[in-house]
């Protein structure tokens, strides 16, 4: 079974400052890794996906992650955040050897960037 | 605009009464499928189709039946609502399965009395 942990309810951060939305996932084989961005009454819009390769993914809106295989972690970054970034935060995990195209999500982090 | 829809945006119903969710895609793509998001939960899948004529279950289909008639629409359907499935519904397509990200619909919020 295929799981996805985002231990912090919330982040709160001033604008300017870094941002980070934590993720850790378990899957029995390769993962395939997704953030998604939930704006108020929206759905949700894709940011970046790790596939293979490069550890460090680069996204939309100035956002990144890094895929570390040894902690289970991809970690959301954005180096400067901006008051526009306050939204709710998915992290989805898709096992590379499960039948369809199931993604498990984790249960949202809401980032609150404050001016 | 390559979009998915769904429709209604917000239901309030009561319990027993029959509904459908319709959602639709412009997009050809193959993939579709349906999530539930309750605070706390995240989005946890109900069904999904790999394509026309082929649905299974996701990990909460308990409640619900799809269909996948047409390549571009897979409505839900709720024969007899309760109050435990009240919640905001998204519908989601992709071009495929493996490493592609999914297109959301703007999600439909339901209320069982």
């Amino acid at each position: 079974a295929q799981s996805v942990a985002q231990p912090e309810d919330q982040v709160n951060v001033a604008e300017g400052n870094p941002l980070t939305v934590k993720c850790t996932y378990s899957v029995s084989g390769n993962p395939y890794l997704f953030w998604y961005v939930q704006y108020p009454n929206r759905g949700l819009q894709f940011l970046l996906k790790y596939i293979t390769g490069d550890n460090l993914v680069k996204g939309s809106y100035g956002f990144e992650a890094e895929f570390n295989k040894s902690q289970t972690s991809f970690h959301l970054k954005k180096p400067s955040a901006l008051v526009s970034d306050s939204a709710l935060y998915f992290c989805a995990v898709r096992d590379m050897r499960a039948a369809g195209n199931k993604l498990t999500f984790g249960g949202g982090t809401r980032v609150l960037v404050k001016p | 605009e390559a979009q998915v829809t769904q429709n209604p945006r917000y239901l309030i119903t009561v319990t027993g009464k029959k509904l459908t969710v319709t959602c639709s895609q412009n997009m050809n793509h193959e993939y579709m499928s349906w999530y539930r998001q309750d605070p706390g939960l995240g989005l946890r899948q109900i069904y999904y189709s790999m394509n026309v004529e082929v649905t299974d279950k996701g990990d909460v289909p308990e409640g619900y039946k799809v269909s996948r008639k047409e390549k571009r629409n897979f409505p839900l359907i709720l024969e007899s609502p309760s109050p435990n499935q009240t919640s905001l519904y998204f519908c989601a397509s992709s071009p495929g399965t493996d490493s592609y990200e999914q297109y959301f619909g703007p999600g439909t919020r339901l209320t069982v009395t």
